[in-house]
């Protein structure tokens, strides 16, 4: 069956260290989004892609980082300069035709 | 102010009971989804409506492009039922807009 694959499921880092987020689909998706959930707001975007080796910062960009390589890859480094890193992170994809979305499972990101 | 507003943020429900939830946006819309995310963390697509209504089994969802505002209904509300609900607006611009999510606690 088709759709996300998010990891790792749990993450816990060091302060000062830099994280990487997988997120892979097998949906033939050209879009591809990485969010961040906190407890008692809606989901902001950190970064999107529209297409290979394109990407747009989204609202909350700042200590983040992430590649396009390929289209079925959209991964997210979470870098030392992200004040707050603790949250949930949710990787999507959408077909554009139809507007179906799709999320991941998402990575709880702990930093001690 | 948010661009989408959900109402109620939290609801207790006994089993059997209907439920409503609501969903307010202020922004132009190619279509607006209702997301469900369980305990756990995952979230999936209930719906996608860009005009009037659909139905899934005890779930509906209306919209009402002209007052900006949609609803969410679970008829014969069920304990499996409670999680998060989340209206999220899909914008002409391609981005999206998400609700801050309605908590749904369904009691035997």
């Amino acid at each position: 069956d088709g759709g996300i694959t998010q990891s790792p499921k749990y993450l816990f880092r060091k302060e000062g260290q830099n994280v990487t987020l997988s997120c892979e689909q097998n949906l033939n998706h050209d879009a591809m989004y990485w969010y961040r959930q906190d407890p008692g707001q809606g989901l902001r975007l950190i970064y999107y892609s529209q297409i290979v080796n394109d990407f747009q910062k989204g609202d909350i960009a700042e200590g983040y980082s992430v590649s396009r390589e390929k289209k079925e890859s959209f991964p997210l480094t979470v870098t030392s300069a992200q004040k707050n890193p603790t949250a949930f992170y949710l990787c999507a994809s959408i077909d554009r035709e139809d507007g179906e979305l799709f999320f991941g499972e998402g990575s709880r990101l702990t930093v001690l | 102010k948010n661009e989408v507003e959900q109402s109620p943020q939290n609801l207790t429900a006994q089993e059997g009971e209907f439920i409503t939830i609501n969903c307010s946006y202020s922004v132009g819309i190619s279509a607006l989804h209702w997301l469900q995310q369980h305990p756990g963390g995952g979230i999936v697509s209930l719906f996608m409506l860009s005009s009037g209504k659909k139905k899934h089994g005890r779930l509906i969802a209306t919209i009402n492009i002209q007052e900006k505002h949609s609803s969410l209904h679970i008829t014969a509300s069920h304990p499996r039922d409670s999680a998060v609900y989340i209206c999220a607006v899909w914008r002409l611009d391609g981005q999206f807009y998400f609700g801050t999510g309605t908590s749904l606690t369904v009691i035997p």
